[in-house]
């Protein structure tokens, strides 16, 4: 079975840069597929942040590209999210999903998602 | 790229069915068949219960349908139950340089 797990620090300090990873489990990473991060604000709806691909390649919002990086550690079977120079705007829950084929908006596993408020 | 249109709530009693739509333009939904809907209870992540507009992944229940008439997609929920009283957005494929799109939502109530 397929999990993916979120992890990094719920509270981030306005300007400062957000770092989350994702841990794959049940599926090996570099076999293929993509793999997406989604926020959601309290109360509001979702939002695609951007995707990579097993071999690297990265797919970003237009509305936060200049501030997101998306890695993956084949290594350590997981991919992270960066996000500099945070606002109050930037709180949410954020997931992590796998995508079988990109833009298909498709996304068949997902991660139980992790607060991040920005405050100082 | 603004988000796809969804009515803010439906709802309905059980047993009966209820019809979600998603308005989007001819660069989104009309112009792909790249629709998803996702079903969320609070506190949950998201659920996929239909991909590619009529598709459904294994294990979800036949009573959800996917259709499509130019930039509107549809979710029908048949035989409504309390179980299915969530959080639901559609997402789109768009050739504009957001290249995903998700639905403003949609919280449908058992009455």
């Amino acid at each position: 079975q397929v999990q993916l797990q979120e992890s990094g620090p719920g509270l981030v300090k306005p300007s400062e840069t957000l770092s989350l990873t994702c841990a794959v489990s049940g599926y090996i990473i570099s076999s293929g597929y993509y793999w997406g991060w989604i926020r959601q604000p309290p109360g509001k709806g979702l939002e695609w942040i951007g995707s990579i691909y097993h071999s690297g390649s990265t797919y970003y919002n237009p509305s936060l590209k200049s501030r997101v990086t998306i890695s993956v550690d084949m290594s350590k079977n997981q991919f992270s999210l960066k996000l500099s120079s945070v606002t109050a705007a930037d709180t949410a829950v954020y997931y992590c999903a796998r995508c079988p084929r990109f833009g298909s908006t498709i996304y068949d596993y997902w991660g139980q998602g992790t607060l991040v408020t920005v405050s100082s | 790229q603004s988000a796809l249109t969804q009515p803010a709530s439906v709802s309905g009693s059980p047993g009966q069915s209820v019809t979600i739509s998603c308005t989007g333009t001819s660069s989104d939904v009309g112009g792909y068949n790249y629709v998803s809907w996702y079903q969320q209870h609070p506190g949950k992540a998201p659920k996929l219960m239909i991909y590619d507009v009529i598709n459904r992944p294994s294990g979800v229940s036949n009573r959800f349908s996917g259709s499509k008439s130019g930039n509107t997609a549809s979710l029908t929920i048949s035989g409504l139950q309390a179980e299915d009283e969530a959080d639901y957005y559609c997402s789109s494929y768009t050739s504009s340089t957001t290249l995903e799109v998700f639905g403003t939502g949609t919280q449908v109530t058992v009455l």
